[in-house]
């Protein structure tokens, strides 16, 4: 079945760049997804990536796969303490319902 | 407010009772989930439903839990005989009719089973 895993936690400065990482199982996703959630939330989408690419890059967020290594990071340019919540990597196979599968999420701690 | 909403945020009951939890989509979107996240984990799928046919039930949801959407718009998620298990964030999620369409998640509903 599908599995994703995530480190637990990652603390970094204001002003320097995160990155989180995650390995997923399945090799059929199609979709790739980092998901921000901050306490007391629900999930704010991120940004997403199709398994036919290798990168995406949406102003401070930059999305790398290696999809042979099934390996998907986001980096998180000039980290500011809003951005401290919890990272959720998820993937579907898209198609049909679209079920999604979440790993256990990276606690982002910035440091003022 | 045009997004996913859920009522209520906080519920908390007594183990034994039945709970009931609603999930307002966004307005055109006929695809609808319910996931449940615990404590440091992230959300698991529940159900899904294409307009008002429920098309996908996990294994995760017992026959103590039961999820309708009657006229392809709002959807309970009613949980009977509730037990401590039980305590979790509920979220539901909503997403328009093509592929690629990614989904957008309300802010939950907290149960706290006593």
């Amino acid at each position: 079945g599908e599995d994703v895993e995530q480190s637990l936690f990652l603390s970094v400065r204001e002003g320097d760049s995160s990155v989180i990482n995650c390995t997923y199982t399945d090799s059929s996703s199609t979709y790739l997804y980092w998901y921000k959630q901050e306490p007391g939330a629900g999930l704010q989408l991120l940004t997403y990536i199709f398994s036919n690419m290798d990168m995406k890059q949406d102003q401070r967020l930059t999305v790398l796969l290696n999809k042979k290594d099934k390996h998907l990071s986001l980096r998180i340019a000039d980290t500011q303490t809003g951005d401290s919540a919890i990272y959720f990597c998820a993937e579907s196979m898209g198609g049909g319902y679209q079920k999604v599968t979440f790993g256990t999420g990276t606690k982002l701690q910035v440091i003022p | 407010d045009t997004g996913v909403s859920q009522d209520p945020r906080h519920k908390i009951t007594k183990r034994g009772q039945n709970v009931t939890f609603r999930c307002d989509p966004i307005s055109e979107h006929n695809r609808l989930y319910w996931y449940r996240q615990t404590l440091g984990q992230g959300p698991e799928f529940l159900t899904y439903f294409q307009n008002e046919a429920q098309l996908e039930k996990s294994r995760l949801l017992s026959d103590r839990f039961s999820a309708e959407r009657p006229k392809g718009s709002f959807s309970t998620l009613e949980i009977q005989r509730t037990e401590q298990g039980d305590s979790a964030m509920y979220l539901c999620a909503s997403r328009p009719q093509g592929a690629g369409d990614t989904q957008y998640f309300g802010p939950g509903t907290r149960l706290t089973v006593l």
